[in-house]
């Protein structure tokens, strides 16, 4: 078992450019999360999907979006990347929504210059 | 104020010594707790639930005090691995609110 990948680990981008983060679990759980963690701030949820076909806005929901493409792979896009979007981003799985414990992918670096 | 606080450190320590870290929560409704653990440039992986009694798992122990809103984490024989971040977590109480807020973290370095 894999666990959690995320594609790809680190990525350089021009403000304005576009990108897509992809997120996989071989874990057949049914939710999935996508959190971004900044110096000095804990890890901040931006959208989750508590099953497939739902996605749900976190907490800082703007300037990305999400595809739950089907049980396994949870994708985030940022349509015009801006510098206040470098960050490390992880993607993380659970059993379910109300299940306790996720499990975390490695997490891809972003610069955004 | 924050939902979840923690002195970020760090905390330097010698290998031996017994260390505790505390969490304050700032949402009394709050349902459950836990501490992760975060390696240096490495993905949070859960260490441990924080249950009402008290829970142990080897050298690490966990207590949660509601009155008070705060959780520690105590770790005896400190060992050179159990360098790391420690996160506090806590679990929103409400259907449809499940999700975790995380702590930033609290630094700990293990001394030869």
């Amino acid at each position: 078992n894999a666990g959690v990948t995320q594609t790809p680990k680190f990525q350089v981008l021009k403000t304005g450019q576009s990108m897509t983060l992809q997120c996989a679990q071989d874990m057949n759980h049914n939710s999935m999360y996508w959190y971004r963690q900044d110096p000095g701030m804990g890890l901040r949820l931006i959208y989750y999907s508590a099953s497939e076909g739902t996605t749900d806005k976190g907490e800082v929901p703007n300037g990305y979006n999400v595809s739950r493409l089907n049980k396994r792979e949870f994708s985030l896009r940022l349509e015009s990347a801006a510098p206040s979007q470098t960050s490390v981003y992880f993607c993380a799985s659970s059993e379910s929504r109300v299940q306790e414990t996720q499990y975390f992918g490695p997490g891809t670096r972003l610069l955004v210059l | 104020r924050k939902e979840v606080e923690q002195d970020p450190g760090p905390f330097n320590v010698p290998e031996g010594a017994t260390v505790a870290f505390n969490c304050t929560y700032s949402n009394s409704a709050s349902q459950s707790f836990f501490w992760y653990r975060q390696d240096c440039r490495k993905e949070p992986k859960l260490l441990m639930s924080v249950y009402s009694s008290g829970n142990e798992d080897g050298r690490f122990t966990a207590q949660l005090n509601r009155a008070s809103q705060y959780i520690s984490l105590l770790i005896r024989d400190s060992k050179l691995s159990d360098s790391a971040t420690y996160l506090c977590v806590v679990k929103g109480a409400n259907f449809g609110n499940e999700k975790l807020t995380f702590g930033t973290g609290t630094r700990l370095t293990i001394i030869p």
